[in-house]
């Protein structure tokens, strides 16, 4: 059964960057589309983008989309041999301060797709 | 980008009533690629609804997906103690980007 677990600091400064790390285990990381959603009181919940590795090339950094609110700040990226991927967020302020999930999209595959399997989360806030 | 209205804000209801929760899009979702999801507190959301109507893995019957175009809704017929909570939808027709709803909260009158 597939399983996601975020880490990372919980405290960041302003103006820093963001760096969180999702686990997964149970399965493998390729032919599923990884994303990464934030939940702020003020924003609710926000795509921030995702990552997409077929297994079938050589090419292990994946395929990315994010969040044209976002673009400028964000990247994310995968290691296939530890099965994890990462979330990384530059020049943050306190409007980053959110709890940040990663998940899976449902199908194999598929981007277009509701995410059926969430890591429980994790609390970041951004201050001095 | 799409936009995703949902309505009421708060459903305030007893266990046993019929639930009907509305998701209206700024714009058409092509091929009913919406999905719904409950959100108890200090959980992640849960998977309920996709494709408008199709029941996820695990989720009982009396969650119910219908809708086409802008206007959706998810209904619960009969309401189960555990089903109080707060209830979003999302669209995944348009990823540029992804987008959900602002919720409705279901909660225990």
């Amino acid at each position: 059964q597939v399983q996601l677990q975020e880490s990372g600091p919980g405290l960041v400064k302003p103006s820093e960057t963001l760096s969180l790390t999702c686990a997964m285990s149970g399965g493998s990381i390729s032919n599923y589309y990884w994303s990464w959603i934030r939940q702020s009181p003020g924003k609710g919940l926000e795509w921030i983008g995702y990552i997409f590795y077929s297994g079938y090339t050589i090419d292990y950094s994946g395929y990315t989309k994010y969040n044209p609110s976002l673009k400028s700040r964000v990247a994310i990226s995968l290691d296939t041999s530890e099965n994890h991927f990462f979330l990384r967020l530059s020049s943050v302020t306190a409007a980053d301060t959110a709890v940040y999930f990663c998940a899976r999209h449902s199908r194999p595959q598929w981007n277009h797709d509701g995410f059926n399997i969430w890591g429980q989360g994790a609390v970041v806030t951004v201050s001095t | 980008e799409i936009v995703l209205t949902q309505s009421p804000g708060t459903l305030s209801l007893s266990p046993g009533d019929r639930a009907t929760l509305s998701c209206r899009a700024s714009q058409s979702v092509s091929n009913n690629y919406l999905a719904w999801y409950q959100q108890k507190p200090g959980q992640a959301p849960k998977l309920l609804i996709y494709d408008a109507s199709s029941r996820a893995a695990g989720i009982p019957d009396r969650f119910s997906g219908s809708g086409s175009g802008t206007d959706f809704s998810l209904t619960i017929s009969r309401l189960e103690p555990e089903d109080f909570a707060v209830f979003y939808c999302q669209q995944y027709a348009d990823s540029s980007p992804l987008t959900f709803g602002g919720g409705t909260k279901v909660e225990i009158k």
